[in-house]
């Protein structure tokens, strides 16, 4: 089993619409929870960073875990056709980091 | 500005050469990768160093090897190149996982022929 599986998509929304993008975990001793973002031929950049359960906001953006559930997600209000890229989540335990496979997303104007 | 840099962006060679990708950071950061990514694939830690003269093997079984002689500098080498390491290679580096996570680089394109 995986450490963290992330549905590939591709996603496909419409401009303004809300997109949500999750990633599940086997492993409850993940301490630090990460969103990249990846343009085509680039490397990942990275969007939301927690330690905790909860919500945490920035801009158009709301990154939310769930330790119970073993859940990441990350909201997207308001997509711009900027927001294309691929999104990776990433989880980190001590000095390991865990990457998602990626989710396609394509911001359609 | 503070940033990481990979060279080259795009590498076509031939079966047999020996290839060095460069990487080199301004940030100061102790901790450096390298992963391979490939589409669809979670990317796979290759080679880590958490300091000068500090390399470690990652997950992902390679025939590359790393070194280490100055703080922001982590070039990665392929003795022998095969078609089976063509893939994107990107260099990371941090602080400490308890900051800001990662910072990578625009990442190496190599194709082997």
């Amino acid at each position: 089993q995986k450490e963290v599986e992330q549905d590939p998509g591709p996603l496909s929304v419409p401009e303004g619409a809300i997109v949500s993008l999750n990633c599940t975990y086997s492993n409850s001793a993940f301490q630090y929870f990460m969103w990249y973002r990846q343009y085509s031929r680039k490397g990942p950049e990275l969007l939301m960073y927690t330690y905790s359960s909860g919500n945490k906001e920035d801009g158009r953006f709301t990154a939310q875990v769930d330790k119970s559930s073993k859940y990441i997600s990350l909201f997207i209000r308001d997509s711009q056709p900027s927001d294309s890229a691929t999104y990776l989540c990433a989880m980190a335990r001590g000095n390991q980091f865990y990457f998602g496979t990626g989710t396609s997303l394509t911001v359609i104007p | 500005e503070a940033d990481i840099y990979q060279t080259p962006r795009y590498l076509v060679i031939g079966t047999g050469k020996k290839i060095t990708l460069e990487c080199s950071q301004t940030m100061g950061h102790d901790k450096m990768y390298w992963y391979q990514q490939d589409p669809g694939m979670e990317l796979h830690l290759i080679h880590y160093s958490y300091g000068v003269n500090s390399t470690e093997k990652g997950d992902l079984s390679s025939e590359s090897t790393v070194s280490r002689i100055r703080t922001e500098h982590f070039p990665l080498t392929l003795e022998s190149a095969r078609p089976s390491h063509t893939s994107q290679y990107l260099c990371a580096s941090s602080v400490a996982v308890g900051t800001a996570g990662y910072t990578f680089g625009s990442g190496t394109r190599l194709t082997v022929v």
